[in-house]
């Protein structure tokens, strides 16, 4: 089976800088995803990494590690739209997406 | 239509009934998905097509089935609706199933009763 670990909440404040982190087992990798999903919102993509390393895209980056399972989304100079909830993502063997349970982030003035 | 569309918006079901929820995309992506999100357990997969004409079962596929006539709709049956079949359903789809940035339609909140 497939398990993908993220904790449930985070707080931060405007401004500031957040890291959700990701550990995952599962069958096989074919590529790590994070999504951005507002309340009562569909999900939106944010990220994908198949290769080790940091990929930059504005005020957000994502980093993988594939030997450690891990990954991690960076938010920088938050801002009060980027309260929502974040959802990694792991392709397996077969290509089929299992998502975490998802990081909800409150940005606070 | 621009994107990913799902029909109804929200519904509520008494249990036993027949449902179809139903999606329908513009991108000619081959692939489609179909998934339900519960508070705390995050997506699930129910149900894919890789593409038009084949169908494939996902995590959660009890009590549901699909069909993929052509490339643009994939709906989703539930036969006889359950109470804990009460959920937020997203479609999605993506250009292969390899190539897997996908992209949700706005979903359907489903009550049963």
């Amino acid at each position: 089976g497939q398990n993908i670990d993220q904790p449930t909440e985070m707080t931060a404040t405007e401004g500031a800088i957040v890291q959700i982190n990701c550990t995952y087992q599962t069958s096989g990798f074919n590529g790590l995803f994070w999504y951005q999903q507002h309340a009562g919102e569909a999900p939106t993509f944010l990220s994908y990494n198949v290769l080790d390393g940091l990929e930059e895209k504005g005020r957000f980056s994502s980093f993988l590690s594939r030997s450690k399972g891990y990954s991690y989304l960076l938010l920088k100079e938050l801002q009060m739209k980027d309260s929502a909830s974040y959802l990694c993502a792991v392709a397996s063997n077969d290509y089929k997406l299992s998502f975490g349970a998802g990081t909800t982030v409150t940005v606070r003035a | 239509i621009a994107g990913i569309t799902q029909a109804p918006t929200s519904q509520i079901l008494a249990a036993g009934r027949r449902m179809t929820l139903r999606c329908t995309q513009d991108m000619r992506h081959n692939a489609m998905y179909w998934y339900r999100q519960d508070l705390g357990l995050g997506l699930r997969l129910i149900h894919y097509s890789n593409t038009a004409g084949t169908t494939g079962k996902g995590e959660v596929p009890d009590g549901y089935s699909v069909s993929r006539a052509n490339t643009d709709d994939f709906p989703l049956t539930l036969a006889s609706a359950v109470p804990s079949q009460t959920s937020v359903y997203f479609c999605a789809s993506s250009d292969s199933i390899e190539l897997n940035e996908q992209f949700f339609g706005p979903g359907t909140r489903l009550t049963v009763l």
